[in-house]
C-alpha cells in the first residue's frame, strides 16, 4: 500500500525552539507539499517541491523553511517556533497523475 | 488563478438519508480534474471521487456520486444512504494544467445524526 508518512502525530514544542516536521513517501513521486490546516481557514500551502533540492514558496511561507535532500523526504522547518504556528500540518505528494496522496497529519502545539 | 468555493461550512444529515455538498470553481481552462476528499476525525485525507472534465458522464463510487455541470462550473457531491462513518470534513479540489498541484475549497463539515 502506497504511503506518505509523517513522523509525528502530535508534537508539543516551546516558543523559540527549532522544529522539524518530517514527511516521507514511498511512491517515487516528484512533487511534495506542506500545508497547514486551521479551523475556518481551510488548507493553506506553505511550501512545495517539484524535485530534489528544489523548493517553491506557497501562500504562507513566512516563518518556515523546507529541505528536500532526497526525493522521498520533504522536511518542514520552523526556525523559531511561535504560538501562532500551533496548527495541523499536512504533507502530500503527487506525480504527473492528477491528485494527492496525503500523510496523516501532525498536530503541533507551541507553548 | 483558479478558485474553488464551498458555500456550506457545515451540513447535517439524518442517517440513511441523502445529502448534497456544493462546490463551484472558476477557471479559464477546458481540460482539468475535480476531486472530493474526505477528512474524518482520524485526520487522514482520503480520496472520495475524481472527475475528468472532458468526460460528460458523472463519476460514481458506491454511495458517492457527483453532479458535474461544466458550463456552470459546478461540482456537487451526493452521498446516498448516509452512514455515521460519513461524518467528516469534505474538501472539493481542482487540478489544472498549470503545475501539478491542487487548489482546495474551504471545506464542508458534514454531521450525520443517528
Amino acid at each position: 500500500d502506497v504511503k506518505v508518512t509523517q513522523s509525528s502525530r502530535y508534537l508539543v514544542k516551546r516558543t523559540g525552539e527549532k522544529v522539524f516536521l518530517e514527511c516521507v513517501q514511498d511512491m517515487d513521486h516528484e512533487n511534495m507539499f506542506w500545508y497547514r490546516q486551521d479551523p475556518g481557514l481551510g488548507l493553506r500551502l506553505i511550501y512545495f517541491s517539484y524535485d530534489v533540492k528544489m523548493k517553491e514558496k506557497g501562500d504562507i511561507p513566512e516563518g518556515y523553511s523546507v529541505s528536500r535532500e532526497k526525493k522521498e523526504r520533504f522536511s518542514l522547518i520552523l526556525e523559531s517556533a511561535s504560538t501562532n504556528q500551533t496548527s495541523m500540518y499536512l504533507c502530500a505528494s503527487s506525480s504527473t497523475t492528477p491528485g494527492y496522496t496525503f500523510g496523516s497529519g501532525t498536530r503541533l502545539t507551541v507553548v | 488563478a483558479q478558485t474553488v468555493t464551498q458555500s456550506q461550512p457545515e451540513m447535517s444529515v439524518q442517517e440513511a438519508e441523502t445529502v448534497t455538498l456544493s462546490c463551484t470553481y472558476d477557471t479559464s481552462e477546458s481540460d482539468y480534474y475535480l476531486f472530493w476528499y474526505k477528512q474524518p476525525p482520524s485526520r487522514q485525507m482520503i480520496l472520495v471521487i475524481r472527475q475528468e472534465a472532458y468526460k460528460q458522464q458523472n463519476a460514481t463510487e458506491n454511495r458517492f456520486s457527483v453532479n458535474f455541470q461544466k458550463a456552470a462550473k459546478s461540482f456537487s457531491l451526493k452521498i446516498s444512504d448516509s452512514q455515521l462513518g460519513d461524518a467528516a470534513m469534505y474538501f472539493c479540489a481542482y487540478w489544472g494544467n498549470a503545475g501539478n498541484m491542487l487548489t482546495f475549497g474551504g471545506g464542508t463539515r458534514l454531521m450525520v445524526k443517528p
